[in-house]
């Protein structure tokens, strides 16, 4: 299957820092990212999708000026968290789109925000 | 909108055993259907899917099981070993993949040596 690179796998930080996400599809193109967020026991909640060369639309709920969110090529998405707090740790989850409509899911990484 | 359950939420058999995993759908025009295993700490993968033209797909001591009518799939896994243990997903898609994709709840599965 295709695969998905996701970066890093875990993070710490303190409050107020910015962290970013790279996600990178290595053997296929994914015009399509998708980011999650994952609480504990709980299900992937779609955060955004992104486009390649376009803004990313984010559901309904998500900050866009705080899940920053950047596509600029056909293998790489980038999810930055700006000013990073408690209540934003969290599972973080990328997927992109491959052929026919199958989506392959990045390692994860798991933020937390002291 | 689209809404997927799935049962039960923690499901635990002896090695060996075969283990079901059942989903419901509420729109009858999605017509993808993904199966998903995640370890600890880990993204998803995708085990199995099938689409809403087929009935059933297996895929060694993997298949899955579709009734349109009845709006509901289910996952079988047969000869289960310990390392089947894992949370297994659900999904429903119409059309065009992960921007419909609508995950179930989940499944925890325990296999016991």
């Amino acid at each position: 299957g295709a695969v998905v690179s996701q970066h890093p796998s875990r993070v710490i930080c303190k409050s107020g820092t910015s962290v970013k996400i790279e996600c990178r599809s290595l053997d296929f193109q994914a015009t399509t990212m998708f980011w999650y967020r994952q609480f504990p026991k709980q299900s992937l909640m779609l955060m955004a999708t992104s486009n390649e060369g376009s803004k990313a639309t984010y559901e309904q709920g998500v900050e866009k000026d705080k899940f920053l969110i950047n596509h600029a090529s056909l293998t790489l998405s980038t999810l930055t968290v700006t000013s990073a707090h408690p209540e934003d740790s969290s599972f973080y989850i990328c997927s992109g789109e491959g052929s026919n409509e199958k989506l392959f899911f990045g390692s994860g990484t798991q933020l937390s925000v002291l | 909108g689209e809404n997927v359950e799935q049962h039960p939420s923690t499901l635990s058999v002896q090695e060996g055993d075969s283990a079901v995993i059942k989903c419901t759908y509420s729109d009858s025009a999605s017509n993808y259907f993904p199966w998903y295993k995640q370890e600890l700490g880990k993204g998803p993968q995708l085990i199995i899917d099938i689409r809403s033209n087929v009935g059933e797909k297996k895929d060694q001591r993997i298949a899955v099981t579709l009734n349109k009518t009845a709006k509901h799939f289910s996952l079988h896994i047969t000869e289960t070993q310990p390392e089947d243990s894992a949370v297994y997903f659900c999904a429903a898609s119409i059309g065009a993949g992960g921007f419909k994709t609508i995950f179930g709840a989940g499944t925890r599965l325990f296999v016991k040596a």
